[in-house]
């Protein structure tokens, strides 16, 4: 199985900031990689798939990189519906494998 | 609007069985693959299985393989799965959830869950 590994687990910053959130998988899964936005209580959302695509309705400042082995989730100016906890999800091969998450909280 | 509701979650005793319900409306159901993911309380997302849009092949993770077994219904628009020999470990929201193609993909749109409690 292909292990996803998020770093940080958490981190905490402030309306406006920029945050990088990395994702790393233990073999290569070319672009299949998702990154997801959950809120307590809530389903998760889908943010970015095949690695970099932006879903229908997600803001631009939300983008995503990388191929291969390692991938970023980047929000470019925080705002405050921002504050939630993302996962990473390799589709290159079955079972699909989640990343352990990382909780963004307000600074 | 895509959507997707699931039912079927209830509180069970170790050792039973219990079938989840999907039914889903705003896309065509037959032409996509569709997947269950689980979140056990305070824990993170674990992907548990998924089916391809027609229904000819089934994926499973390792943990629920030979328990759970997922299938659909596309004339009913319904994705399901039936699930024996609960354990304690299994108590979870179970979220449905659509896939970009025929038989993989990322997973875009999501159910609002429905709770499984395997407990004595």
């Amino acid at each position: 199985d292909i292990q996803m590994t998020q770093s940080p687990s958490s981190v905490s910053a402030s309306v406006g900031d920029r945050v990088t959130i990395t994702c790393r998988a233990s073999q290569g899964i070319s672009a299949w990689l998702a990154w997801y936005q959950q809120k307590p209580g809530k389903a998760p959302k889908l943010l970015i798939y095949e690695a970099s695509n932006l879903q229908s309705g997600v803001p631009s400042r939300f983008s995503g990189g990388g191929s291969g082995t390692d991938f970023t989730l980047t929000i470019a100016s925080l705002q405050p519906e921002d504050f939630a906890t993302y996962y990473c999800q390799q589709a290159q091969s079955f079972p699909y494998t989640f990343g352990q998450g990382t909780k963004l909280e307000i600074k | 609007e895509v959507q997707l509701l699931e039912s079927g979650g209830d509180l069970v005793q170790p050792g039973e069985s219990l079938r989840l319900s999907c039914a889903a409306s705003g896309f065509t159901f037959s032409s996509y693959a569709t997947s269950w993911v689980r979140q056990a309380p305070g824990k993170g997302l674990e992907w548990v299985s998924a089916i391809t849009a027609s229904g000819d092949s089934t994926f499973y993770a390792d943990s629920v393989r030979g328990r759970f077994t997922i299938s659909r219904d596309n004339t009913k628009n319904t994705l399901y799965l039936q699930m024996n020999s609960l354990r304690v470990e299994d108590t979870a929201v179970y979220y449905c959830a659509k896939l970009r193609g025929r038989s993989y993909g990322n997973l875009d749109y999501w159910g609002q869950g429905t709770l499984v409690t395997a407990s004595s």
